[in-house]
């Protein structure tokens, strides 16, 4: 059963606190992403990485690390620097069709809330 | 310039009608163009993709891109109320340094009453 595992679907913290999120996939998908959707807002792009080892800023990076170890995982850490980090948080990944094309799939997401 | 712009919304239909979603995008050379839908709450799911010029047919759904006016629009027959979500519009990048990602709009609340 192939697909994007985001873990865990809620998660509460303390202003302060680093808080590291969980993306996995089995898809066998070069490419992950996380974007950061706030309440009337689109989806902003935090981090991604089209290979093991490598990983690129996205627009709204500051705040957030990244790792990328495996093919298969993706973690994002949410550090005390984000101002404001309260926010559904939304992995993806995407497979090269070639001629640049790169459909993405999507995670369940994970609500973040930081008190 | 916003990469992607989405007309607003919100946009309300009846049940049967037909909605219209439009879409422009700023970088004339992007050749992937993509459609999500979210449901409140939810993540978003691909529905529609498309990669030439015209239109492409998936059951209800219609997609339909002019590279040339930089334009692409979804289109649902007979929109049921389960269609009521906020529709996505994405384009791929194609500059060198960020090729992979894609721009999304803010996307098109849509509401089909019964």
């Amino acid at each position: 059963d192939g697909g994007i595992t985001q873990s865990p679907k809620y998660l509460f913290r303390k202003e302060g606190q680093n808080v590291t999120l969980s993306c996995e996939q089995n898809l066998n998908h070069d490419a992950m992403y996380w974007y950061r959707q706030d309440p009337g807002q689109g989806l902003r792009l935090i981090y991604y990485s089209q290979i093991v080892n490598d990983f690129q800023k996205g627009d709204i990076a500051e705040g957030y690390s990244v790792s990328r170890e495996k093919k298969e995982s993706f973690p994002l850490t949410v550090t005390s620097a984000q101002k404001n980090p309260t926010a559904f948080y939304l992995c993806a990944s995407s497979i090269d069709k070639g001629v640049s094309i790169y459909e993405q799939y999507f995670g369940p997401g994970t609500r973040l809330t930081v008190t | 310039q916003k990469e992607v712009e989405q007309n607003s919304g919100p946009l309300s239909v009846p049940e049967g009608a037909i909605a219209s979603l439009n879409c422009t995008y700023s970088d004339r050379g992007s050749q992937s163009f993509f459609w999500y839908r979210q449901y409140s709450g939810k993540s978003p799911e691909l529905i529609m993709s498309i990669y030439s010029n015209g239109d492409k047919e998936d059951g209800r759904f219609t997609a339909q891109l002019n590279k040339a006016s930089q334009y692409v629009s979804l289109l649902i027959r007979d929109s049921q109320p389960s269609d009521s979500a906020t529709y996505l519009c994405a384009v791929n990048s194609v500059r060198g340094s960020t090729l992979g990602r894609l721009y999304f709009g803010r996307g098109t609340q849509l509401t089909v009453w019964p």
